[in-house]
């Protein structure tokens, strides 16, 4: 199986700041890398698919990049609704894993 | 407009067999396109995919727990079922289910992402 590590754990920052969340896969998984929002008694919503690619209605501030083994999430801007436990999440193959998450906290 | 929606038991006793439900709507489990996935959250813990069906009936688990889970659908309910045999404490979680999309780009690449997701529905293992 392949494991994914995100880092860090938690994150402390404030509205305004731009913040970068790093995601590692164990193999080499191309661009099949996926991003979630999470917030505590909510859905999980899909950020970005692909390593980089907009799910529609995602604001532009969040982008993703990377590929092979390493990823980033970046938010540029930080807004008071973008406090929440990010999740990425390999698609290259079954089964999907996610990583321990990075939780984003209100400095 | 596409919606997910889990039910099942909200407290299961060690030892015993879980079934939970996926009712979807919007979209059709017989589209080649989707598939619809299972996973869980244990309190404080993060989420943990457990399993998936795809229009074409392929199958897949999570290596731990594939002993212990089946995932079946029925297509003219637009139902999704997991079954989880012999549960402990452990699997006590929030389940969701979500869709899976698929985006076919060339050469030959599928990307899938879980979009949209169920609300969740809370399982609780205790005596």
């Amino acid at each position: 199986d392949i494991q994914m590590t995100q880092s860090p754990s938690s994150l402390s920052a404030s509205e305004g700041d731009r913040v970068t969340l790093t995601c590692r896969a164990s193999q080499s998984i191309g661009t099949y890398l996926n991003w979630y929002q999470h917030k505590p008694g909510k859905a999980p919503k899909v950020l970005i698919y692909a390593a980089s690619s907009f799910q529609r209605g995602v604001p532009p501030r969040f982008t993703g990049s990377g590929s092979g083994t390493h990823f980033t999430l970046t938010i540029s801007g930080l807004q008071p609704e973008d406090f929440a436990t990010y999740y990425c999440q390999q698609s290259h193959s079954a089964p999907y894993t996610f990583g321990q998450g990075t939780k984003l906290e209100n400095k | 407009q596409v919606t997910l929606k889990e039910s099942g038991p909200v407290v299961v006793k060690p030892t015993e067999t879980l079934t939970l439900t996926c009712t979807v709507s919007g979209f059709s489990l017989s589209n080649p396109r989707m598939g619809v996935s299972w996973i869980r959250q244990p309190p404080g813990k993060a989420l943990e995919w457990l399993a998936h069906i795809f229009s074409d009936d392929e199958k897949s688990y999570s290596s731990p727990l594939e002993s212990r889970l089946t995932i079946s659908k029925d297509t003219s309910k637009s139902q999704v079922v997991l079954i989880m045999t012999n549960v402990n404490p452990l699997d006590t979680a929030t389940y969701y289910c979500a869709r899976i999309r698929q985006e076919f780009r060339v050469p030959a690449a599928v990307y899938k992402y879980f979009d949209p997701w169920g609300q969740g529905t809370p399982v609780t293992v205790s005596s």
